[in-house]
Order: C-alpha cells, then structure tokens, then sequence
C-alpha cells in the first residue's frame, strides 16, 4: 500500500518569508499530486509532476520531485496572506488505476 | 465548460438512516472517483466507476455502496449510517484526455447526528 508522508502538519509563516513543504512516498510512483484546500471548500489542483528532476512553478510555489529519495517538496516564496490553505501532496500508479493516495496535509497560515 | 457538480452540498441525517449522494461528472468523463475527507483521518479513496462497472474499492465496510449511470453520473449510497461517517465527500472525474488527472467536485458535507 502505497504511503504518504507531509511535514510539517502545521506551517506558520511570516509574510515575505521563504517555506518549504515536504513528502516522501513509500513506493515507486508514477505521478506525484499538489493540491490546495481552502476551509470547507473542494481541492484544486496545483501540479502534477512526472518524473526525476521535474521542476514546476505558478507564481509563489515551486514543487519538485525526486524519484530516487521518493521526496516531492512544495516551495513557497515570499509567503503572502492568500496562500494561507492546507496543502494536500498525493501519488498515484497506472498499474492502480491512478487511484489518489494523499498525504495528511499541511495547513500553511501565513501571519502579517 | 461545467466542471464537476455534486449534490446535495449538505446533508444532515441520524444514525441508521441511509444516505445517497450525486455526482455529475465533466462532460467526456467516464471515470468517476469517490474519496471521504473525514476529520482526523485524511483524504481516502473510496470507490472508482469507470464505463458503468465499479473497478475499485478502498478499504470500506460493503455499506459504502454506489452506481454509475449512463450518461455516467454517480451516485453513493451510506446505509445504516454511523456517527463517524460524518465527513465531506468529494468526487472526482477523469478523461481520456489526461488519465492521470482527476478533476474534484465541490463536495457533499454529510452529518451524522
């Protein structure tokens, strides 16, 4: 069974300020997920990352990921209040039907 | 183009009663993916539809049921509903356009009084 580790649970960051979100994964994965969660609201789909080394960025957030240590970290710069939400890694296989298996979450509150 | 709906957005119900909940995917969707956001447990994948057939479960009792219609709306059903069923639902879609990419509806808050 596929699973999935984010640190930290709970991430308080001062606006301006650099962060980063970790996840590591058990097993060998195809796909590696970033979503955002806003209170009481759906996911949104932030990346979708494939393969060693891919790197991609919108905006403030950079996610990365690297197969061999099985880790995906999510990169926020210059933390601004509106990126305040919980932040959902998720990893998933062809050979499962690309089936989402989540990490816990982070819940990133960015404080003035 | 509409993205994918749920409903209802709330649901309150008692112990023991049976709940049903909606999903109408993307148009060109034929996959549709179940998943319980409960308090304290996460996000947990619960049941795939694909073409009208269910082709995967998560690890749910067989009370966690649901169908897949033609024109490939969804539907989930809770029988004899327990207090720690209380949780938001959340569907998904996927096309063969991008079959890695599950696209999420706004979800069902269902309460179990």
């Amino acid at each position: 069974e596929l699973k999935v580790e984010q640190n930290p649970l709970f991430l308080s960051m001062q606006e301006g300020k650099n962060y980063t979100i970790y996840c590591n994964y058990s097993t060998t994965s195809d796909r590696l997920y970033w979503y955002r969660q806003d209170p009481g609201k759906s996911l949104e789909s932030l990346f979708v990352l494939l393969s060693n080394g891919a790197v991609k960025q919108e905006g403030r957030l950079m996610a990365s990921l690297d197969t061999k240590a099985r880790l995906s970290t999510l990169h926020i710069t210059a933390a601004v209040h509106d990126l305040s939400a919980t932040y959902f890694c998720a990893v998933s296989r062809r050979s499962n039907d690309y089936k989402l298996s989540f990490g816990a979450g982070t819940t990133v509150t960015v404080r003035a | 183009e509409a993205g994918v709906t749920q409903s209802p957005t709330h649901l309150i119900k008692t112990r023991g009663q049976q709940a049903t909940l909606r999903c109408s995917p993307i148009s060109g969707h034929t996959s549709v993916y179940w998943y319980q956001q409960a308090l304290g447990l996460g996000l947990q994948f619960l049941l795939w539809y694909d073409e009208g057939e269910e082709r995967n479960r998560g690890n749910f009792p067989p009370r966690f049921s649901g169908r897949q219609f033609p024109n490939y709306s969804s539907e989930l059903n809770v029988n004899a509903l327990e207090l720690e069923d209380s949780a938001l639902y959340l569907c998904a879609s996927r096309g063969p356009e991008r079959a890695d990419t599950q696209y999420f509806g706004p979800g069902t808050r269902l309460t179990v009084l």
